[in-house]
């Protein structure tokens, strides 16, 4: 099984910050890799495929980076709809989910 | 876009079977297309289930293989998941997913709460 870490498990931030998270995965997964965010009681967005490619429709401060075991999502200037909690996801053999950055004021 | 929607029971007994079932619309179910379950117990992280493929290909997170089965149902344009033996340790946030070869899953279900207790 393919293992994804996720580190920090919470950030503090304020408005405005430059923000990064990063995703490592227990073996080489190439560029399998997706980001979500999650918001309270909602579904799991998409906002990065392929590592390093934006969604339609997410803003552009939002980026990802990274290949084969270590992979970073940014978000440049954080807004205040950006506080929530982050997953990176392999997908490369099956799906696995690191266990997510929260994003708190 | 495919839109997709869960049902089924909120509450199950311990040592029973569970029993989802996820609408899909705008898309066939038949395409070339996984569809999946995720779950999310409460306050926690993300636990991929499973997908089913071209109808009956199946894959399953090996942690649950002995108690997962998921399968669709063409006439009705759905898939279903079962969950057998469950204990406190499966109440979650169960979502339906979809997501084409080679890709994340793009299309989320709302989610639907699963209890297990007696």
């Amino acid at each position: 099984d393919i293992q994804m870490t996720q580190s920090p498990s919470t950030l503090s931030a304020s408005v405005g910050d430059r923000v990064t998270i990063t995703c490592r995965a227990s073996q080489s997964i190439n560029n399998w890799l997706a980001w979500y965010q999650q918001k309270s009681g909602k579904a799991p967005k998409l906002l990065i495929y392929r590592a390093s490619s934006l969604e339609s429709g997410v803003p552009s401060r939002f980026s990802g980076s990274g290949s084969g075991t270590e992979f970073t999502l940014t978000i440049s200037s954080l807004q205040p709809d950006d506080f929530a909690t982050y997953y990176c996801q392999q997908y490369m053999n099956y799906q696995t989910f690191g266990q997510g950055t929260k994003v708190e004021i | 876009q495919v839109q997709l929607q869960e049902s089924g029971p909120g509450l199950v007994k311990p040592s029973e079977t569970l029993s989802l079932t996820c609408a899909v619309s705008g898309y066939s179910i038949s395409s070339d297309y996984y569809w999946g379950w995720i779950r999310q117990p409460p306050g926690k992280g993300l636990e991929w289930i499973g997908n089913i493929y071209h109808n009956d290909i199946t894959h399953y997170n090996p942690s649950l293989k002995n108690r997962v089965t998921i399968s669709v149902d063409t006439s009705k344009n759905q898939f279903s998941l079962k969950l057998t033996s469950v204990t406190a340790g499966d109440t979650a946030v169960y979502f339906c997913a979809s997501r084409s070869s080679g890709w994340p899953f793009g299309d989320w279900g709302q989610g639907t709460l699963v209890t297990v207790s007696s």
